[in-house]
């Protein structure tokens, strides 16, 4: 089957620094994306990663490793504000179109102390 | 900014019932996509459109569910009769074509069957 693993939670204070691991296995992939989601709100993009390596983005920043199936999000400086959830997705293999499926994580819910 | 659309916000159906979902995605972009949300998980891939093509429903409850881009612009998503495990969270997002790797989320429609 397919499955994607994340923490269920993760807590730190604000200022600090947290990580977010994500370990896959999927019969294909293209590339792990990570979305953030507020409380009742829409999922939204934060970074891709389709090499390995680090991808830096502001504050955030996304690490993938192939060979190992992991990846992770790092949040630096951290805010109230960043007090959400966190999904890993999987591009998977392409449709006969040309498209690709998204598989999801189960979501690492982050909680910011003051 | 450009945003997907998705009404109505809020939906309370009694089981058996039919309900429908609509969604606008982004001008332009050519690949929709409907996902399901139950409450502390991440977002599961029901189907996919390319343009107006169906190119990922193996995720789709065919026996109650359809969804339709006529003129690959909207889509509308039914669930036909409703049963209590269908209340979900409706997620559509949206990408410019086959190559993008973000994906634009709407607001999505929070389903309660009784």
């Amino acid at each position: 089957g397919q499955s994607l693993e994340q923490p269920s939670e993760v807590t730190a204070v604000e200022g600090a620094i947290v990580q977010i691991n994500c370990t896959y296995q999927t019969s294909g992939f293209y590339g792990l994306s990570w979305y953030q989601q507020h409380d009742g709100g829409a999922p939204t993009f934060l970074s891709y990663n389709a090499l390995d390596g680090l991808e830096e983005t502001g504050r955030f920043s996304s690490f993938l490793s192939r060979s190992d199936s992991y990846g992770y999000l790092l949040l630096q400086e951290l805010q109230m504000k960043d007090s959400a959830s966190y999904f890993c997705a999987v591009r998977d293999n392409p449709t006969t179109s040309g498209t690709y499926k998204y598989i999801f994580g189960t979501g690492t819910r982050l909680k910011v102390l003051a | 900014e450009a945003e997907v659309a998705q009404s109505p916000r809020y939906k309370i159906t009694e089981k058996s019932q039919a309900v429908a979902f609509w969604c606008d995605p982004i001008s332009g972009h050519a690949t929709l996509y409907w996902y399901r949300q139950i409450l502390g998980q991440g977002p599961e891939l029901l189907v996919q459109f390319q343009d107006e093509s169906v190119v990922d429903d193996s995720q789709l409850p065919k026996d109650r569910f359809s969804a339709e881009r006529l003129k690959g612009v909207d889509s509308t998503l039914k669930i036909q009769p409703a049963e209590l495990g269908d209340s979900a969270m409706y997620l559509c997002a949206s990408s410019p074509n086959v190559d993008s790797y973000e994906q634009y989320f709407g607001p999505g429609t929070r389903l309660t069957v009784t």
